[in-house]
Formats: C-alpha cells, sequence, structure tokens
C-alpha cells in the first residue's frame, strides 16, 4: 500500500506566479479530495473528483484556482497569480466510496504540500 | 459560521490517565462523525467514526460518543500513551445529503501526553 503521495512537499513561490501540485491517490480509490488547511485551522473542503468528473467545488475556490483528473488516476491544483492569502498546506485525500450517496466514507490524506507566497 | 466546534486548542492528560476530547456541531443534517489524528508534517489519519443511529462506537483504547440531542461527541482515550501526542480533529458529514461538500473538520485540539 503507497498510500496517497503528493508532490511537490514545499513550494515557495513569489506573488503572481502560477503553481502546481500533483496528487497520485490509492490506486483503487474512486474519489479524490483537495483540501486546504492553515495554521489553527482544520481542513477546508475545496473540491472532489469521482472518478474524472469533478463533481463539487466549494466557493473557497476561487477562479483563480482549477483541479483536473483527467484520467480518473492523479490530480493536480494548479493556482493562477498567487497571493499572500493562498499561503496554506493543500491536503489531498483518496477514498473508495459507491456511485450514488453522501460522502461519508473515511478519507486517506496524503502529506500535503506547503505553499508559501512571498 | 462554525459548524463543527473543539472549543479546547490543547490538553495535557498524564500518560495512563483517560484523555477526552470533546467537539460540538451546530449542523443538524450532519449524520456522521469522524475522528482524525494529525502528526506534524504529515497528513490527517483516520482514527474512529461514528454514525447519528449509534451513541457509542469503541475500537481499542479508542471510543466516541454521541449525543444527537446535544449535538455533541467526543473521544475517549483509555489509556493514554505518549504516542497519543498529536492533533485530534473532529469531523462531521451528511451522509444522505447526495451531494459531496466534504468533510466539515473543527480547528483540532493538541493532545499532550504526560509521561
Amino acid at each position: 500500500d503507497t498510500g496517497v503521495s503528493q508532490d511537490p512537499r514545499h513550494k515557495i513561490t513569489k506573488r503572481g506566479q502560477n503553481v502546481t501540485f500533483r496528487c497520485d491517490p490509492i490506486s483503487e480509490h474512486n474519489r479524490l479530495y483537495w483540501y486546504r488547511q492553515t495554521l489553527g485551522q482544520g481542513p477546508e473542503f475545496l473540491t472532489y473528483f469521482q472518478n474524472e468528473a469533478q463533481l463539487e467545488k466549494s466557493r473557497l475556490l476561487s477562479d483563480r484556482f482549477s483541479a483536473e483528473r483527467p484520467k480518473g488516476s492523479f490530480s493536480t491544483l494548479e493556482i493562477q497569480r498567487t497571493e499572500q492569502g493562498d499561503s496554506a498546506m493543500y491536503l489531498c485525500a483518496s477514498s473508495f466510496g459507491g456511485t450514488f450517496g453522501g460522502i461519508n466514507e473515511k478519507l486517506f490524506f496524503g502529506s500535503g504540500t506547503q505553499l508559501s507566497v512571498l | 459560521d462554525q459548524q463543527v466546534k473543539q472549543n479546547s486548542p490543547s490538553l495535557s492528560v498524564q500518560e495512563g490517565r483517560i484523555s477526552i476530547l470533546n467537539c460540538d456541531y451546530t449542523n443538524s443534517m450532519f449524520d456522521y462523525f469522524l475522528w482524525y489524528k494529525k502528526y506534524p508534517a504529515e497528513g490527517p489519519t483516520f482514527l474512529i467514526s461514528i454514525s447519528s443511529i449509534k451513541d457509542k462506537n469503541e475500537d481499542g483504547r479508542f471510543t466516541v460518543f454521541l449525543n444527537k440531542s446535544a449535538k455533541h461527541l467526543s473521544l475517549h482515550i483509555v489509556p493514554s500513551q505518549p504516542g497519543d501526542s498529536a492533533v485530534y480533529f473532529c469531523a462531521a458529514s451528511q451522509y444522505s445529503g447526495g451531494g459531496a461538500d466534504g468533510l466539515t473538520f473543527g480547528k483540532g485540539t493538541h493532545l499532550i501526553i504526560q509521561p
């Protein structure tokens, strides 16, 4: 079991630059989630994929953020024109769930990508 | 508006004693609750969960209690061990919602087990 893998672990960028993060979920998992965590807060839901379909996006996800999961396997999260307020830990999680019904199964998280925007 | 609240940012407990971590929620639509544990520089790991049709779920040293009328749940760790020192997050979701708003997390409680 290789677990959920995220790359890079750390990213330092200048304000206004674009950044892209990658997540490789557990191979048999059909669901993939992106969360963001800032200091002193719990993880906040950003978006969710079931296979390659992006089914939900939080209102936290501004139009500078875009996520893809082109073949239903790995996913990328891109932030365009980064701002200092984007500095956070970006967590990816995966799970195996049925086609219908809500999301309640336990999630397996990666170690996250720590983004610092200078 | 925080829908899941963990009002104790930190908790210190002596090794071998019971640790009790508390969580309150405001959204009556939540019907599934989970606890995650997080070590520094790692992602959260699932610990234990409970459905709203139950009031207790036990797994080894960990027990979660749910009081729906009070919208309160608690995690009991007995006996507490040094490896339990971590940040514990309470999370909630709507199983029957059909949508995927994801899990709603509290801010976490930092549990410190003293030798």
